[in-house]
């Protein structure tokens, strides 16, 4: 079993509906991450939790939604999006506090239509 | 602020041949952390290692070598007798001062191609 699990790792939805993305650590971790990575630009930090609260938020527009309900989990609520939220999401973890290790998981390939 | 500049975009060897990625970074404090991951083409970021600003040893692990100079500011990836399999996109990356996860900038990321 690796050690940060995605699902579903592939997600094609309409600009209307509603979805969630799921992230799931089982390396005993206390902090987690969503990164989205678009063609041809860098790695976006989007949001982090760190001992389940929100430490950070890069202005990410308001139809992407984190959740946080403990320190082994995480989703990302998706409504009403557009065609270039088109990417790949990645869930990662580390521990909180410093000298720490970011761990990914394998992505979520999310197309909008 | 600290900056990660990965000049190659992509990189084609042949296959056995070795090759050198490079990855020069930017940062004004004397305490930080470098880091390397591969990304195949199922998408996981997968670490590879990490060296903390003082420890300028360099590492070697099986095919795979790492060149840390201060002087230069790089921490260059050499992959020695390439595969197939190394085919990915490789990222460098810099966590400044207590390295706290969401202090981590990332690199634009070098295409390495391996032909059979």
């Amino acid at each position: 079993e690796t050690g940060v699990t995605q699902t579903p790792r592939h997600l094609v939805m309409g600009m209307t509906n509603k979805k969630s993305l799921k992230c799931e650590q089982h390396l005993g971790h206390n902090a987690m991450y969503w990164y989205k990575q678009s063609a041809k630009k860098p790695l976006e930090l989007m949001f982090v939790y760190s001992l389940e609260e929100r430490v950070e938020n890069n202005s990410v527009p308001s139809r992407f939604s984190p959740e946080c309900p403990n320190s082994s989990h995480l989703f990302l609520h998706l409504h009403t999006l557009q065609p270039e939220d088109s990417a790949l999401y990645l869930c990662a973890s580390s521990q909180a506090g410093g000298a720490t290790t970011i761990y990914f998981g394998e992505g979520s390939w999310l197309t909008v239509v | 602020a600290q900056k990660v500049t990965q000049a190659q975009t992509e990189i084609s060897v042949v296959e056995k041949e070795d090759v050198t990625l490079d990855c020069v970074y930017e940062t004004r404090d004397t305490t930080y952390y470098l880091f390397w991951y591969k990304q195949p083409p199922s998408g996981e970021l997968v670490f590879l290692i990490r060296r903390n600003s003082f420890d300028e040893q360099n590492e070697i692990s099986g095919r795979y070598s790492w060149n840390f100079q201060k002087s230069t500011s790089s921490f260059n990836f050499t992959i020695t007798a390439s595969q197939v399999v190394d085919s990915a996109v490789y990222f460098c990356a810099l966590s400044e001062g207590d390295n706290y996860g969401q202090n981590f900038v990332f690199g634009p990321g070098t295409r390495l191609s391996v032909l059979p």
